[in-house]
């Protein structure tokens, strides 16, 4: 298995621009999850699917931020327009089942920097 | 609501010693616990999981967590600390819907 997937690996854009971040998650998985990294917040939780459908939505930050999941293969998370508070590292993380239960695999993240 | 509290951002240990990482968590009912490594520029990878069945978990790479339910606490233990174990280790816990993360301890290991 190639684990999750997550594209691209470093993102470098100016404010004002749309950015589109993606994500494949394990084949088999039903939930999909979308975190930030920063060094002030730490890692926070910003939406979940299960089934292709989003759960909870409670930590995106804005309306500037929005996620999709069009098929059990795919999740795309953008921030449009982008500003540099932006600026994070997003990871996207899969798990079979009830997630919390059987831990998640998460992906190696892509390093956003909006300048 | 649930939160998971590290005690120190940063924790240095020289080679051979002891590695103890703490985490507690909040909770009236035990949650589901676990800890998570990242090594830089890499995602976070699970060390080992606490789903009730025992409360001494033995992980990856020679790491073990025990479940302490009077004090809340989850701690992350290695007797003989490696230059490789040298990364950022995140505590979690989950119980009603998804996982919350501790802000991480930084683990540094000297020669």
């Amino acid at each position: 298995d190639a684990g999750v997937i997550q594209s691209p690996r470093h993102e470098v854009t100016e404010m004002g621009q749309e950015v589109t971040l993606r994500c494949k998650p394990i084949s088999g998985h039903d939930y999909l999850f979308w975190y930030r990294q920063t060094m002030m917040r730490g890692l926070e939780l910003l939406i979940y699917f299960n089934n292709n459908v989003p759960i909870d939505d409670s930590g995106m930050p804005e309306d500037r931020f929005s996620a999709k999941m069009p098929n059990a293969s795919f999740s795309t998370l953008k921030i449009q327009p982008s500003e540099p508070r932006d600026s994070a590292v997003y990871f996207c993380a899969s798990s079979a089942r009830t997630g919390f239960a059987y831990g998640y695999t998460f992906g190696s993240g892509t390093r956003l920097t909006v300048v | 609501a649930q939160s998971v509290t590290q005690l120190g951002s940063h924790v240095s240990v020289s080679e051979g010693a002891l590695v103890l990482l703490r985490c507690n968590y909040s909770s009236s009912v035990p949650p589901y616990l676990f800890w998570y490594v990242q090594y830089p520029n890499q995602g976070l990878q699970l060390l080992l999981k606490y789903t009730s069945a025992a409360t001494l978990v033995k992980g990856i790479n020679g790491f073990e967590a025990e479940f302490k339910k009077s004090e809340t606490s989850f701690h992350l233990t290695k007797p003989s600390a490696h230059m490789s174990d040298a990364a950022e280790y995140f505590c979690a816990a989950g119980s009603q819907g998804n996982l919350i993360f501790g802000k991480g301890t930084k683990l540094s290991v000297k020669p």
